[in-house]
């Protein structure tokens, strides 16, 4: 199993472009997320998915979309690129929800450098 | 506020030493606490869970130990190796999707 890959690696934006960041799972995973990491401070939620057809906004989720066509993808678009944008982000998919003892299975992460 | 709090920040040891790390949570209700080791460039991996009627648990030299009265944890490394060189980040979580995540305490493993 690849588990969780994420593509790019790492992007440079001009302000007011728009990307999208993939995600994808081959765990069959009902649920997947979408976190950004700043520097000294926790992951933040941005939006998750509890299987396809279904997302909702986690903690974060101005100025990002997303959508859950099949169990194994979760891509995140960002339509207007701010430099407050520029952040690590992260996929992660877990079996059922991560408020319970299921372990989250994170990706490696995407670079977004705003500018 | 749902607050995550680790430390310290930022530590130093020799390969081979243990070392203790903290964190202190205000997140309610309780569900399970979370322990996920990240390197350099990659994403967090877990170490343990442990609910609330868990006070300790081991995985390999890592052991986690949490006090659900006092709301905090410590994960203790034993024997400490330069491949424990990360970030270790303490993830507390409510019932359904929350998770809080901790800013996480950077450990540098020096030979």
């Amino acid at each position: 199993n690849a588990g969780v890959t994420q593509t790019p690696k790492f992007r440079i934006l001009k302000i007011g472009q728009s990307m999208t960041l993939q995600c994808t799972q081959d765990m069959n995973h009902n649920y997947m997320y979408w976190y950004r990491q700043d520097p000294g401070m926790g992951l933040k939620l941005i939006y998750y998915s509890v299987g396809a057809g279904i997302t909702d906004k986690g903690e974060v989720p101005n100025g990002y979309n997303v959508s859950r066509s099949t169990t194994e993808d979760f891509p995140l678009r960002l339509e207007l690129a701010a430099p407050s944008q520029t952040s690590v982000y992260f996929c992660a998919s877990s079996y059922s929800r991560a408020g319970g003892k299921e372990t989250q299975y994170f990706g490696p992460g995407t670079r977004l450098l705003v500018l | 506020k749902n607050q995550v709090e680790q430390s310290p920040q930022s530590l130093i040891i020799l390969e081979g030493k243990n070392c203790t790390l903290q964190c202190n949570y205000t997140v309610s209700p309780f569900s399970n606490l979370r322990w996920y080791k990240q390197d350099t460039g990659r994403g967090p991996v877990s170490l343990t869970i442990m609910t609330f009627s868990e006070n300790t648990k081991s995985n390999g030299r890592y052991t986690a130990t949490l006090d659900a009265d006092t709301k905090q944890s410590s994960l203790h490394i034993t024997a400490s190796q330069l491949s424990d060189s990360a970030s270790y980040i303490c993830v507390v979580s409510s019932y359904g999707n929350k998770l809080v995540f901790g800013a996480g305490t950077i450990l540098r493993v020096k030979s």
